[in-house]
């Protein structure tokens, strides 16, 4: 089935520095990608629709400064938290979307602890 | 998209069937109903998905009504591995991302 790696799993930064987290699809071609976020209890949040080539496309409240999406192939899209804060601690989980089989398949997902 | 509505959780005793319901009364033609479960800490996870007809595979069947205002995920012998937040969303899948509602968290009971 469709794979979706998520790197890396869990990562620790202090505030102010950026944070880089990569999601690859493995055996599939992915246009476009989505970001979510999910903070503790609740459900997942989408943040942004990445497009291979394109700009992302952000959700109403997601500040796409501090959220820089980067789709620059078909198999990987990455999202860097810039100038990070407490507050932007949370579960960050990448998907794609595979055409041919109408799924949609998830990373892991990266827990983002900021100090 | 078309609201989903589930009930906030469920208990099911380890063997036993467990069935989920899940309510889409304003679900439109083209709108499939897909269904995803997270486990603590991890990525949602793929179950099943259908448009009108029943469909089944190695992990669950969907049940969808005639009128596919609503239908029902059968986990026909639940383990304690399947306890998780189980999510259903019903979706014109163009370009579009899966949006989550609260789902419905199934506890299974040894």
């Amino acid at each position: 089935g469709a794979v979706v790696s998520q790197h890396p799993s869990w990562v620790i930064c202090k505030s102010g520095t950026s944070v880089k987290i990569e999601c690859r699809s493995l055996d599939f071609q992915a246009t476009t990608m989505f970001w979510y976020r999910q903070f503790p209890k609740q459900s997942l949040m989408l943040m942004a629709t990445s497009n291979e080539g394109s700009k992302a496309t952000y959700e109403q409240g997601v500040e796409k400064d501090k959220f820089l999406i980067n789709h620059a192939s078909l198999t990987l899209s990455t999202l860097t938290v810039t100038s990070a804060h407490p507050e932007d601690s949370s579960f960050y989980i990448c998907s794609a979307r595979d055409m041919d089989r109408r799924g949609y398949t998830f990373g892991s997902g990266t827990r983002l602890t900021v100090v | 998209d078309a609201k989903t509505t589930q009930p906030p959780s469920m208990d099911c005793a380890e063997g036993r069937a467990a069935n989920l319901p899940c309510n889409h009364s304003t679900i439109s033609g083209n709108e499939y109903v897909y269904w995803y479960r997270q486990i603590h800490s991890q990525g949602p996870q793929y179950i099943i998905h259908g448009l009108k007809n029943n469909e089944t595979n190695e992990m669950a069947s969907l049940i969808i009504t005639e009128d596919r205002k609503s239908s029902t995920l059968i986990l026909p012998h639940a383990t304690l591995r399947d306890t998780a937040v189980y999510y259903c969303i019903a979706l014109d899948t163009g370009r579009r991302a899966l949006t989550f509602g609260s789902g419905t968290r199934l506890q299974v009971q040894p």
